[in-house]
């Protein structure tokens, strides 16, 4: 069965400085890969989908950007953090086509 | 423009009630619907999958059903208890586009001892 790791667990980092949260997967190939954030008492945001390596789709114009190296791995980064990048960062995958959503545990990101 | 939404926003239950929870979706085109469970501060745990085809699916104490042609969808929880307390959330994969899933906003439950 699939594994997702993500880490860290949590960050606490100041304006204006670099991110970069990491997912990997293990346990299947060729998955479609997924960050979400969720804010405080928000839903759950789609902030980019990758369907093979080095392919990105963007759903929310921002400062966040993400890559995918490898087939199992994603990340997810910002040059510069905002306030407003505070929340909770999940990394999801699917199989290929509408299949079921799985979940990492996620990394609670705070900004300062 | 898809959009899922559910009802009740949150719901506080004594322990051993049987309980629905809501879901619709403006758009009938779907791949299928899912049913997650998140508890507070964790990620998403897949409970149940309703292929388009499907009426309902269960597991366990979790019963869910899919009325396509009205965009509903309930998830039924029998003999609650502590335990399910949690945000439930459903979405919805759309049909011609099977890469990313359309989110309800979650219905908060609290299961009273």
């Amino acid at each position: 069965s699939q594994t997702i790791h993500q880490w860290p667990a949590t960050l606490v980092q100041p304006v204006g400085s670099p991110l970069s949260l990491e997912c990997t997967v293990e346990g299947t190939s060729n998955p479609n890969l997924y960050w979400y954030r969720q804010a405080a008492g928000r839903g759950l945001q789609l902030l980019f989908y990758s369907v093979g390596i080095g392919q990105i789709s963007s759903e929310v114009p921002q400062n966040l950007s993400a890559s995918r190296p490898q087939d199992r791995q994603f990340i997810l980064s910002s040059k510069k953090l905002l306030l407003s990048d505070s929340g909770f960062y999940l990394c999801a995958l699917t199989g290929r086509g509408a299949d079921t959503q799985y979940f990492g545990p996620g990394t609670r990101l705070t900004v300062l | 423009k898809q959009e899922v939404t559910q009802i009740p926003a949150a719901l506080s239950v004594p322990e051993g009630e049987n309980l629905v929870l809501n879901c619709s979706f403006t758009d009938s085109a779907i791949y299928n619907l899912q049913w997650f469970r998140q508890d507070p501060g964790k990620g998403l745990t897949s409970l149940l999958l309703i292929q388009s085809s499907q009426r309902e699916q269960t597991s366990g104490r979790l019963n869910a059903s899919l009325d396509k042609s009205s965009g509903r969808s309930t998830l039924y929880i029998a003999a609650s208890q502590p335990g399910d307390s949690a945000t439930y959330l459903c979405a919805v994969f759309n049909a011609g586009n099977n890469r990313k899933l359309i989110w309800g906003l979650g219905t908060s439950l609290a299961v009273n001892p």
